[in-house]
């Protein structure tokens, strides 16, 4: 079974610029989440949809972060302008289901934004 | 506020001797916990969890304990193995939450050979 896809893996941009992420879920996982690591810290729900609807997004930055979820499927989330703080590991993870005690999981392995 | 808590960045370990991994949450409505393992590069792997109606839940060389009077949980490995030797993270979330999990800091596990 295919995991999770990412890409790019690594990029580096400008402050004020722009950048996209990219992300594939496993094969009929409903849910996917997007989460931001800064080094040193656990991981921090941005956004999280269920097929293509969002069911949380309190944490995303809003003026500068946008992410969706065509048919369901893919992901992109994108930053515009960047800041020097959004540097940071960004996860994609899906799940089978929506809910604790069975629907673990599972992450694509980031994409490391560096801001300069 | 941090809700879930490891107040070890650090621990190493003999090789074939215990590790013991420690977290605590402040939260007491969290009713599900899990621990995921890290490697460098890659993407946290899900490795064990537990439901707060138990207090033990074991697979293999890994074991969760959880005392919910005291807030608090651990991850037993025994016996530790190089490759055993990553960050691990605890998570906790609520029932009906959307299956959100709130995350720890980690704390890096070292096997010594």
């Amino acid at each position: 079974e295919a995991g999770v896809a990412q890409s790019p893996r690594y990029k580096i941009i400008e402050k004020r610029q722009s950048v996209a992420f990219w992300c594939n879920p496993i094969s009929g996982h409903a849910t996917l989440y997007w989460y931001q690591q800064i080094l040193g810290q656990g991981p921090k729900l941005l956004i999280q949809f269920q097929n293509n609807g969002v069911v949380d997004d309190s944490q995303l930055p809003k003026d500068r972060f946008s992410a969706e979820r065509l048919k369901g499927v893919d992901s992109t989330l994108k930053i515009q302008p960047a800041k020097l703080e959004d540097s940071a590991v960004y996860l994609c993870a899906s799940s089978l289901r929506m809910t604790s005690g069975g629907g673990e999981q599972f992450f694509g392995p980031g994409t490391r934004l560096t801001v300069l | 506020d941090q809700q879930v808590k490891q107040n070890s960045p650090s621990l190493s370990v003999q090789e074939g001797r215990i590790s013991i991994l420690n977290c605590d949450y402040t939260n007491s409505m969290f009713d599900y916990f899990l621990w995921y393992k890290k490697y460098p590069a890659e993407g946290p792997t899900f490795l064990i969890s537990i439901s707060s109606i138990k207090d033990k839940n074991e697979d293999g060389r890994f074991t969760v304990f959880l005392n919910k009077s005291a807030k608090h949980l651990s991850l037993h490995i025994v016996p530790s193995q190089p490759g055993d030797s990553a960050v691990y993270f605890c998570a906790a979330s609520v029932t009906d939450s959307n299956y959100q999990l709130i995350w720890g800091a980690g704390t890096k596990l070292i096997i010594k050979p």
